[in-house]
Parts: structure tokens; sequence; C-alpha cells
């Protein structure tokens, strides 16, 4: 099937834990997105990537590093976790970025929890 | 600052016809988009708007007026199964998409 796929799609782990979450695309898409989405529900964008380029890099702290190894593939490292990091984290792509008409596809979310 | 602005629930009956406002204030514009997203999943697609006016997809419509940083969107013959959150996006200059927190709709038999 052709779609965005992320694992794992639930993660618990304990404060000051690292992490990994895995983010492939099978649509032929140039960019690639990692959003956060908080309690309130806000769609948060953290990164993007175009053609293995990291093209927006949003005010988040440095613990975060997204990791491409090819166009169909962004990965999302977490270091040093905080109880703040609890959110569910949301892959995305779309066919290229400067575009208007630009559908972004999304994963199905990994729900990360710290304790 | 950039913001979207849309209510945060709004209450519907099954077959009424229900209207979500959205209002925007962006550093440059370049289409509008509204998502819809059921609870523990991920948003999917609904329509784009780029010039003023309404466009009408099936049971859903939206319609644009960019000189008052203004949509909304129509859902028509409502369905249980449209019970979820609508998001508003708006994509920026820098083609970045800027996203409102949702309006939960909630319909009710």
């Amino acid at each position: 099937d052709t779609a965005v796929s992320q694992t794992p799609k639930y993660l618990v782990t304990q404060m000051g834990n690292d992490k990994s979450i895995k983010c492939e695309q099978n649509l032929g898409h140039d960019t690639m997105y990692w959003y956060k989405q908080d309690s309130k529900k806000f769609l948060k964008i953290m990164f993007s990537y175009n053609n293995k380029e990291l093209i927006i890099n949003e005010t988040v702290p440095n613990r975060f590093s997204p990791k491409s190894p090819d166009k169909a593939h962004l990965n999302l490292h977490i270091n040093s976790l905080e109880l703040g990091d609890s959110a569910v984290y949301f892959c995305a792509s779309s066919p290229r970025l400067a575009d208007t008409y630009n559908e972004q596809f999304f994963g199905p979310g990994t729900r990360l929890t710290v304790l | 600052g950039q913001n979207i602005d849309q209510p945060t629930e709004m209450t519907a009956t099954e077959g009424a016809i229900v209207q979500i406002n959205c209002t925007y204030q962006t550093s440059g514009f370049n289409g509008l988009f509204w998502y819809q997203q059921h609870a523990g999943e991920a948003p999917t697609f609904l329509s784009y708007n780029v010039l003023d006016g309404l466009e009408e997809k099936g049971r859903f419509s939206s319609f644009l007026s960019r000189s008052k940083g203004y949509s909304y969107l129509l859902l028509k013959e409502l369905q249980m199964k449209d019970s979820a959150s609508y998001l508003c996006a708006v994509m920026d200059s820098n083609y970045q998409l800027i996203w409102g927190a949702g309006t939960k709709l909630i319909i009710k038999p």
C-alpha cells in the first residue's frame, strides 16, 4: 500500500532516556515533515526535509534531531527526554515544497509518553 | 505574529448543516487547507482554496475570502461519522503551513 508509515505507534519511556521514531513514505514525495501535537491539539511544525536537506528548523530544543538517510525516510531522534515532550508526533510528506497546492499526507502518529 | 482562529467546539444534529469558521492573519498567503482528524488518528485532507469563492466537494464545501482573511467549511447532511476535529491551515509566503487548533464537531442523533 502507498502510504506514510511510522513506528512505533506507542512509546512509553522514562525521563532522561534517548529514543527514536522512524518514518517512511513510498509516495515518491520530495518533502517530509515532523509535527508535534500536544494536548491542546495544536499541530506544530518541527522540521521539514526537502531532498535530504533540512529546510525548516523551528525553535525546537536541540535535543531533537531529524535524520534522513534518503528521500523516503525521515527519522526523529530525541535525547534526554523530558516530561514536556509527551505528545503525539506525526510524520507527513508532500509532493514538493514550494508549491501552493501541496497536500500533506500524514502518518498514523506516535504517542510518546514520558514518565 | 501569525494566527489562525477557529471555534473550539461545535455541536450539530445528524442530517443538519453546520458551518465551521476560520479567520487568519499570516505573513503572505499561498492557500488555505481544511483537514479532518478523527480522535486518535492522523489528519486527512478535505479541501484547498487559493482563490475567493466556494469549492464544493460532495457534502463538503469550503469558502474563502482573502480580503477578509476568512474561510468556512460547510458540512451538509451530517452523519455520525462526521464527528471529528476540523483543522484550518494556511500556507504562508514561505510555503509553511500554519495550523489552527481545530474545531471539535460533535454530532448528536
